[in-house]
């Protein structure tokens, strides 16, 4: 089984309705992170999340939120989806340790979202 | 702003040549570089982790370079084969970044049989 896994793999949906993507990791991580991906950029957080109680916005959280809803899991939501969040979005871990520098992280499968 | 960049954007190359895809990052502070390769419909897979006190890193026929003063990074690939066509991406921890990562927009590799 893999490691960090994404629901829903593809997901169409129309302006204005609120979607939710979840994640979860069996790999024992704390820290947990949303991205999206975009053709011809590199990939970009939204939120991340070092343990249960700890959240923080990315570059591009606008838009979005998340819930960490147990250490294994992480779950974003687009409260009114628009168009332009049309994307393919990734969830990913990290472990913790001393120096939180040294961290590497591991990547989900990703999800397609089309906004219509 | 703090940013990396990857070029080409893209590379064709036939098999068994030995190639060298290229990472430039804006600030020599930092924690660690990552190369990654993207496989479509299958996410993304870390490759190798260079942490800033390292100069290189290798896992089989892949060697990762790491050059902080001049910005730089290589990835080498030896011998390179069909299998190994996907998109490869570089992500950088810069010091004063806040833990996040900042990502090149990749080079798509297209190994020719």
């Amino acid at each position: 089984d893999a490691d960090v896994t994404q629901t829903p793999r593809n997901r169409i949906t129309k302006t204005g309705k609120r979607i939710m993507l979840e994640c979860s990791q069996t790999k024992g991580h704390d820290r947990m992170y949303w991205y999206r991906q975009d053709p011809g950029l590199g990939l970009r957080l939204i939120y991340y999340s070092f343990d249960v109680k700890d959240i923080n916005k990315g570059e591009i959280s606008d838009g979005y939120s998340v819930s960490r809803q147990a250490q294994a899991k992480f779950s974003l939501s687009l409260e009114s989806a628009i168009p332009n969040q049309t994307a393919l979005y990734f969830c990913a871990t990290s472990g913790a340790t001393g120096d939180s520098g040294y961290n590497e992280q591991f990547f989900g499968p990703g999800t397609r979202l089309t906004v219509l | 702003k703090q940013e990396v960049t990857q070029i080409p954007a893209a590379l064709s190359v036939p098999e068994g040549e030995n190639l060298v895809l290229n990472c430039s990052f804006t600030d020599s502070a930092i924690y660690n570089l990552q190369w990654f390769r993207q496989d479509p419909g299958k996410g993304l897979t870390s490759l190798l982790l260079i942490q800033s006190s390292q100069r290189e890193q290798t896992s089989g026929r892949l060697n990762a370079s790491l050059d902080k003063s001049s910005g730089r990074s290589t990835l080498y690939i030896a011998a390179s084969q069909p299998g190994d066509s996907a998109t490869y991406l570089c992500a950088v921890r810069f010091m004063d970044s806040n833990y996040q990562l900042i990502w090149g927009a990749g080079t798509k590799l297209i190994i020719k049989p």
